[in-house]
C-alpha cells in the first residue's frame, strides 16, 4: 500500500514570512500533484511533477519532486493570507489508476 | 468553461432515508472519481469509473453504497438506509485522460465543490 505523509500537519504562520510543507512517501511515483484546498472549497490542482529532481515555480511557490521520485516539497515565500487553506499532495504509480493523497498540511497565515 | 458540479450542495436527511448524489463531470473527461472528505483531511477514494465502466468499487464501506455512471458522463452516488456515521463531504472529481498502464496514466483530478450530507 502506498501511503503519502505530509509535515507539517498544521502550520500557522505571520504574512511575509517564507514556509515549506513536506509530502514523503517510501514508494516511487510516477507523478505527484499538489492542491490547495480553501475552506468549502474543493481541492484545486496547483502543479503535476514527473521528472526526478524537477523544480516547478507558480508564483511565490515553489515545488520540488525528489531525485528518487518518493518525495517532495512545497516551498512558499513570502506568505499572503490569500495562501489560507490546505495543501494536499497526491501521487500515483503505473500499477494503479487511483492517486494516493496525504493528510494534507492546514496553513493559515495572518495577516 | 464549466467545472465540476456537484448536486446538492447540502442534503440533511433521516436515518433509514435513501439519498442519491449527482456528479456532474467536466465534459469530455473519461475519468470519474468519488470521494469522502473528513474536514481537514485528504480525500478517501471510494469509486471509479472510466467512460461508463465502473473500475474499482474497493473504497465503497459497504453494500450500502453503489455508485453509477450509464452514460459515461454524469454519476450517481447512492446510499441506501442511511445510517448517522455516512454524515461526510462526498467529492467527485474528473480527470481528462484513461491511458494504459504502460504509457502512464494521468493523475491530475478536477474536484467539484461536494455535498455536504447529514443525517439525522
Amino acid at each position: 500500500t502506498q501511503l503519502l505523509e505530509q509535515s507539517p500537519q498544521f502550520l500557522s504562520i505571520q504574512e511575509g514570512e517564507n514556509l515549506t510543507v513536506y509530502c514523503n512517501s517510501s514508494s516511487v511515483f510516477s507523478s505527484l500533484q499538489w492542491y490547495r484546498q480553501e475552506p468549502g472549497e474543493g481541492p484545486v490542482l496547483l502543479v503535476t511533477v514527473v521528472t526526478g529532481g524537477e523544480v516547478k515555480k507558480l508564483k511565490r511557490l515553489t515545488f520540488q519532486f525528489g531525485d528518487a521520485r518518493k518525495d517532495s516539497s512545497l516551498h512558499i515565500t513570502a506568505a499572503q493570507p490569500g495562501d489560507t487553506g490546505l495543501y494536499l499532495c497526491a501521487g500515483g504509480s503505473g500499477g494503479s489508476y487511483i492517486p494516493t493523497f496525504g493528510r494534507g498540511t492546514s496553513l493559515i497565515v495572518h495577516p | 468553461g464549466a467545472g465540476v458540479s456537484q448536486s446538492p450542495r447540502y442534503k440533511v436527511t433521516k436515518r433509514g432515508q435513501d439519498v442519491a448524489l449527482r456528479c456532474d463531470p467536466i465534459s469530455g473527461h473519461v475519468s470519474l472519481y468519488w470521494y469522502r472528505q473528513a474536514l481537514g483531511q485528504g480525500p478517501e477514494f471510494l469509486t471509479y469509473f472510466n467512460y461508463e465502466a465502473q473500475q474499482d468499487k474497493s473504497g465503497l464501506p459497504n453494500d450500502r453504497f453503489s455508485a453509477e455512471r450509464p452514460e459515461g458522463s454524469i454519476s450517481t452516488l447512492t446510499i441506501q438506509r442511511t445510517e448517522q456515521r455516512d454524515s461526510a463531504m462526498y467529492r467527485c472529481a474528473s480527470s481528462l485522460h484513461h491511458r494504459s498502464l504502460t504509457s502512464g496514466v494521468s493523475y491530475e483530478q478536477y474536484f467539484g465543490p461536494g455535498t455536504r450530507l447529514t443525517v439525522t
